[in-house]
């Protein structure tokens, strides 16, 4: 089956623009996560969905990031008013989230943003 | 404050002979940990785990030591071959997190590069 697929792969916008981050994760995984990659960091958590559930946004780092999870599939991470800061690779995983053995989150290619 | 540390930001090994990554961490509520790794423009691919009621964990080439005591974990893998050259991420998350979200805490990952 398809794994997680994340688009688009490129994103270079200017500073105080609006940009949009979309994941669709594999079918059937009802948990799922955003994380991002800046330069020379590990991956830093941001936001969880878990089906129904109000999502955990305890990882976001300002007001300026959103993310919304629409019919428990797609989800789209928004932030508005980008900084240079926000430079960084943003990375969506799911989790099957049911039974033994389901720590393991699988990643999409992740969405490379440059804020110029 | 980094609860997880990859202490090693590279390694350098022979094609053949054993590959042994470091990872330390600090949180004791941690009772899963992962490996991940990671080729440049793709998402980390999950490739071992082990639960903290465990101290080994094997899986063809790759072996995962824990040691609670010490806040532990390694990575072996032997025989390394040049397609293992990849950046390896230790990560770890706790089946008691708030919410159950089981969000994982990573490393700043360790670059390996297998010789031939």
């Amino acid at each position: 089956g398809a794994g997680v697929s994340q688009s688009p792969s490129n994103k270079v916008t200017e500073k105080g623009k609006d940009v949009e981050l979309r994941c669709d994760p594999i079918s059937g995984h009802t948990a799922l996560y955003w994380y991002r990659q800046s330069l020379g960091q590990g991956l830093e958590f941001l936001i969880y969905f878990q089906g129904n559930s109000a999502p955990d946004k305890s990882g976001l780092p300002s007001d300026r990031f959103s993310a919304e999870r629409t019919g428990g599939s797609v989800s789209t991470l928004t932030i508005q008013r980008t900084q240079q800061e926000d430079s960084a690779v943003y990375l969506c995983a799911s989790r099957r989230a049911m039974g033994a053995g389901s720590y393991e989150q699988y990643f999409g290619p992740g969405t490379r943003l440059t804020v110029t | 404050d980094q609860q997880v540390k990859q202490n090693s930001p590279s390694l350098s090994v022979q094609e053949g002979r054993i590959s042994i990554l470091n990872c330390d961490y600090t949180n004791s509520m941690f009772d899963y940990f992962l490996w991940y790794k990671k080729y440049p423009a793709e998402g980390p691919t999950f490739l071992i785990s082990i639960s903290s009621i465990k101290d080994k964990n094997e899986d063809g080439r790759f072996t995962v030591f824990l040691n609670k005591s010490a806040k532990h974990l390694s990575l072996h893998i032997v025989p390394s071959q040049p397609g293992d050259s990849a950046v390896y991420f230790c990560a770890a998350t706790s089946e008691n997190s708030g919410g159950s979200n089981y969000k994982l805490t990573f490393g700043k990952g360790t670059l390996l590069t297998v010789n031939p």
